[in-house]
């Protein structure tokens, strides 16, 4: 089973600031990496699939990168609202797995 | 619009049995995957297992095989989620989620989840 480890555990960051979350596999996954954001008492929430594809109604803002093993989510500025949980997730044809998360808080 | 409606808040005692619910509307229920997801409090998302509505196609985590079982009814383009004896550490948010089509076969939509409390 692949094992995704999400780095690091929190970012204190600022409005404005560029944020940069890691999300590495113990095996190449290829391309079947996406990333979901979730603020609290809400479910997660579709964020990019293909590792670089934004989702419907996601901002610019939002970018992911990387290929095989080692895979980035990048925020390049922070809006109030981004202040959440992201994980990242491999899927294979029918089984699934999630990193543990990383949190973005305001410094 | 494309929704994924949950069951109700549930209390049980540690040995009951449960099964919870994610009603889909605005899309083709059955040409779509629907996925459970594990949340405990304060933790972060585990993928429990998968079914394929039209022909209940399911596929399970290694971790949650033999703990649960995943189940639709196409007629009322539900899914389901079932234990038959719960433990107190079945204590968690369970979310279902479509998996999309076409490029996009990850989780597009999400229930609102579904609080299961085991506790004596």
């Amino acid at each position: 089973e692949i094992v995704l480890t999400q780095s690091p555990a929190t970012l204190s960051l600022s409005p404005g600031d560029r944020a940069t979350l890691s999300c590495r596999a113990t095996e190449s996954v290829s391309n079947s990496l996406a990333w979901y954001q979730q603020k609290p008492g809400q479910p997660p929430r579709l964020l990019m699939y293909d590792v670089s594809y934004r989702a419907t109604d996601i901002p610019a803002r939002f970018s992911g990168s990387g290929s095989g093993t080692d895979f980035t989510l990048t925020i390049s500025s922070l809006e109030p609202e981004d202040f959440a949980v992201y994980y990242c997730q491999h899927r294979s044809s029918w089984l699934s797995t999630f990193g543990g998360g990383t949190k973005v808080e305001i410094k | 619009e494309v929704q994924l409606e949950q069951s109700g808040t549930e209390v049980k005692k540690p040995g009951e049995s449960l099964k919870i619910s994610c009603q889909g509307s605005g899309y083709k229920f059955v040409y779509y995957w629907i996925a459970w997801v594990r949340q405990k409090p304060g933790k972060g998302l585990e993928w429990m297992g998968t079914i394929y509505p039209s022909d209940s196609d399911t596929k399970y985590s290694p971790s949650f095989q033999g703990q649960v079982t995943i189940s639709a009814d196409k007629s009322t383009s539900t899914a389901y989620l079932q234990w038959t004896s719960l433990k107190a550490s079945d204590t968690a948010f369970y979310y279902c989620a479509r998996r999309g089509g076409g490029r996009n076969k990850y989780l597009d939509t999400w229930g609102q989840g579904t609080l299961v409390t085991v506790s004596s």
